[in-house]
């Protein structure tokens, strides 16, 4: 089957950097999403990596390794307003979004 | 501004109700899709349509139906054959192919 594990929740501090990991088992690749979802709203696209490596848009990162099914998203300079879950998706071979249950990040002050 | 209306955003339903929600959008997008979203669970995808007048089924769409005869128009019923149908449920479109989605703010709907 289909696969996408992310951790449940994390905390961090403000200010600080946090990594959220996403592995994934899927039937074929096509590319990999991130999104982000506050409390009770609808989610909004982050980045899309489809190639091996680091792609930066201003605070955030996401990195992909294919070979090893894996990608985070990196997120620096937390602010409070970045507390929200997670979601990493991917688009199988099938051209169908597999989506992860979502980290819930934390940020105290 | 373009963007996805669902409305209402809010909504009770009794037991045995059929009950439909609104997905608008001006963003002139071709793909439009309904997913499902649970606590603990990723997005599951009930139904989506590439082109108008035509619709696809998604993972879990028993229970639920769709149409699709305007472009802008893409609207979910949810009937009492859904077993469990309390839950957030989220719009969306993109320009073709999946991944880069545009969503809605979501119907919230619950089955006393």
């Amino acid at each position: 089957g289909q696969n996408i594990d992310q951790p449940t929740e994390m905390t961090a501090t403000e200010g600080a950097i946090v990594q959220i990991n996403c592995t994934y088992q899927t039937s074929g690749f096509n590319g990999l999403f991130w999104y982000q979802q506050h409390a009770g709203e609808a989610p909004t696209f982050l980045s899309y990596n489809v190639l091996d490596g680091l792609e930066e848009k201003g605070r955030f990162s996401s990195f992909l390794s294919r070979s090893k099914g894996y990608s985070y998203l990196l997120l620096k300079e937390l602010q409070m307003k970045d507390s929200a879950s997670y979601l990493c998706a991917v688009l199988d071979s099938n051209y169908q979004l597999i989506w992860g249950a979502g980290t819930k990040l934390i940020i105290k002050p | 501004d373009g963007g996805i209306t669902q409305s209402p955003k809010y909504l009770f339903r009794k037991e045995g109700q059929n009950v439909t929600l609104s997905c608008e959008q001006n963003l002139n997008h071709d793909a439009m899709y309904w997913y499902r979203q649970d606590p603990g669970q990723g997005l599951r995808l009930i139904y989506y349509s590439q082109i108008v007048n035509d619709f696809q089924k998604g993972d879990i769409a028993e229970g639920y139906s769709v149409s699709r005869e305007k472009k802008e128009s893409f609207p979910l019923t949810v009937t009492s054959a859904q077993k469990n149908p309390t839950a957030f449920y989220l719009c969306a479109s993109s320009i073709g192919e999946p991944g880069e989605l545009f969503f809605g703010e979501g119907s919230r709907l619950t089955v006393l």
